[in-house]
């Protein structure tokens, strides 16, 4: 089945700095690839997404780039500010399913 | 409103008792998903239903059972036979497809005493 690595599993940068997610997958059939941020005690919202057939997307302050011949992909955050700070999931879609990295932990410090 | 909810927020169960968290979508989806969060892990999947009458197993599914009756409703439950069963839950749906965007509920959170 799929294997998906996170890292780093914690990350605190100073408002206004950029963050950055890197995640690896180990499934080439794997398609699609969602980032999802999760607050605490709520459930993860899909803040951005690539398909396979796609290099990189962006939406305002985020980006996700994708690497299929690495099988690896990351999630860029620029300009943080303090409701940034969450948890942050990477996934890989294969065979019906979405498989998640650990998580995450991003601060941003004031 | 459309999305998925699950009840209840916060659900405390006695060693040893079976339990059945719900739910509920109204996205008109095909496919439903649970999936079990331990802190400081990713989201792990116990079943998933790509249709109504038919589900499948995923990662961790030995102590849960599931039930898919209804379109809008799958329903998790939490046997004695699961060894560690605090946790959070989360249930998800999407729409069928090759790119399959999931969309999630708020959670449930359980505790066994």
């Amino acid at each position: 089945g799929e294997n998906v690595e996170q890292h780093p599993s914690t990350l605190s940068v100073q408002e206004g700095d950029s963050a950055v997610i890197k995640c690896t997958y180990s499934d080439s059939a794997s398609n699609y690839f969602p980032w999802y941020k999760q607050e605490l005690g709520k459930g993860p919202q899909l803040i951005i997404d690539i398909r396979s057939n796609v290099g990189e997307k962006k939406d305002q302050r985020i980006a996700v780039t994708l690497n299929k011949t690495a099988k690896h992909f990351s999630l860029h955050i620029t300009e943080t500010q303090p409701e940034d700070s969450a948890v942050y999931f990477c996934a890989a879609f294969s065979d019906y399913k979405l498989s998640f990295g650990a998580g995450t932990t991003v601060t941003v410090r004031a | 409103d459309g999305g998925i909810t699950q009840s209840p927020k916060y659900l405390f169960r006695k060693e040893g008792q079976n339990v059945t968290l719900s739910c509920e979508q109204n996205l008109n989806h095909d496919a439903m998903y649970w999936y079990r969060q331990d802190p400081g892990q990713g989201l792990r999947l116990i079943y998933y239903s790509q249709i109504v009458n038919d589900f499948q197993k995923g990662d961790i599914a030995e102590g849960y059972s599931v039930s898919r009756e209804k379109k809008e409703s799958f329903p998790l439950t939490v046997t004695s036979a699961q060894k560690n069963p605090t946790a959070f839950y989360l249930c998800a749906s999407s729409s069928q497809g090759r790119y399959n965007e999931q969309f999630f509920g708020p959670g449930t959170r359980l505790t066994v005493l």
